[in-house]
This record gives structure tokens, C-alpha cells and sequence, in this order.
């Protein structure tokens, strides 16, 4: 059973880069497509990106210009960069993976970053 | 971008009631149309993949149907933990969900 679990911060000023990182156990990292997915507050879910453990990757084209994911193999984890971040980025960052793409078989418990100064 | 709405936004249902929940899409995803659960507090769980399709554990009491630009979700006898929001989702493009459907206790 593949567990995963989200770290970083929770608090990101406005213009810096949130980064969070996903750990991953149960399974290798060398298989299954890996995403992230938020949800601000009291709001649906929206998909980031993933990247597939061989390097594709492919994002959510609104946010695209300030995204990047990358996979970390040595360690089984994953990273989420976004850069130039505002209020509208305050959410519920979700780490998921999944057999197909797209599909979300597990989730991370899912960690709240903040933006404010 | 495909556009998923769910409907009703709000079902209230009494435990042992059918809950019956629909999806729509603004184009064909064929049968590329997942269904998750989310509890407060939680990440979402996937009940249903590929239409029809109960993910690994999921209690028979939940079934997916619809191809194309409709779907449904149906739980046939609501139990006490069922109360929660559900998302569909699509993949036929890149991913995006719903606006989701709460199902809450009458």
C-alpha cells in the first residue's frame, strides 16, 4: 500500500516560491504517475501537474508558466515548485499518485500553505 | 478545458435512502470519468475509475454508470459514513474535477 506524505512550509510570503516536497512509502517512486492537487478553503480540487517517474511531466495550463515538479528517486520523493505566489495560492496542497494518468489511487493528507506577508 | 458540473449541489437523504448524483460534461470524455469521496478534515478517496469501475476496497453499494458527457454515481443504501462531498473528474484531457455534490443527512 502506497503511503505518502506532504512537508514544507505553511506560511509563503506573496512573490516567493512555495515548495513542498512528498515522501513516498510502500512503493517505489520508479512507477506510477505522481501529482499534485490543491484546494483552497472551502473549495473544489484543482490538479497542479505530474511527472511521470521517466521525466514526462505535464501541467495544469493556468498554471504552467510557474510550475515545476521533479522526481527525486534516490530519496522516493517529489517536489512541487510554484513560483511568484499570491493569496489566490492559499490552499490545501495534496500529493496523489496513480496507476494511469489522471487517475488518483492516494492521496497525502494534504498540508495548508498560506500566503502572507 | 473540459468542464465537469455536478448536480444537485446539495442532496439531503435519511441512511438506508438511494442517493443518485450526476455528472456532466462540457465535452466527451468517453469513459474516462472518476468519482471520489471527501470527508472534512481528509484527502478525497477513489470510489469509482473509468466510469464504472469500484477502486480496490470500495463497498458494492456504490456504482458508477455513463460514457460520453453523462454520468452517474449511485449509492443504493446510504450508510452513516457516506455523508460527505463527492467530485467527479475527468481525464480524457488534463485533469479537472467538479464543483462536487454534498450529501448530508436529512
Amino acid at each position: 500500500q502506497v503511503q505518502l506524505q506532504e512537508s514544507g512550509p505553511g506560511l509563503v510570503k506573496p512573490s516567493e516560491t512555495l515548495s513542498l516536497t512528498c515522501t513516498v512509502s510502500g512503493g517505489s517512486i520508479s512507477s506510477y504517475y505522481w501529482s499534485w492537487i490543491r484546494q483552497p478553503p472551502g473549495k473544489g480540487l484543482e490538479w497542479i501537474g505530474y511527472m511521470y517517474y521517466s521525466g514526462n511531466t505535464n501541467y495544469n495550463p493556468s498554471l504552467r508558466s510557474r510550475v515545476t515538479i521533479s522526481v527525486d528517486t534516490s530519496r522516493n520523493q517529489f517536489s512541487l515548485k510554484l513560483s511568484s505566489v499570491t493569496a489566490a495560492d492559499t490552499a490545501v496542497y495534496f500529493c496523489a499518485s496513480g496507476h494511469s494518468y489522471g487517475l488518483f489511487d492516494y492521496w497525502g493528507q494534504g498540508t495548508l500553505v498560506t500566503v502572507s506577508s | 478545458e473540459i468542464v465537469l458540473t455536478q448536480s444537485p449541489a446539495t442532496l439531503s437523504l435519511s441512511p438506508g435512502e438511494r442517493a443518485t448524483l450526476s455528472c456532466r460534461a462540457s465535452q466527451s470524455v468517453s469513459s474516462y470519468l472518476a468519482w471520489y469521496q471527501q470527508k472534512p478534515g481528509q484527502a478525497p478517496r477513489l470510489l469509482i475509475h473509468d466510469a464504472s469501475n469500484r477502486a480496490t476496497g470500495i463497498p458494492a453499494r456504490f456504482s458508477g454508470s455513463g460514457s460520453g458527457t453523462d454520468f452517474t454515481l449511485t449509492i443504493s443504501s446510504l450508510e452513516p459514513e457516506d455523508f460527505a462531498v463527492y467530485y467527479c473528474q475527468q481525464r480524457s484531457n488534463w485533469p479537472t474535477f467538479g464543483p462536487g455534490t454534498k450529501v448530508d443527512i436529512k
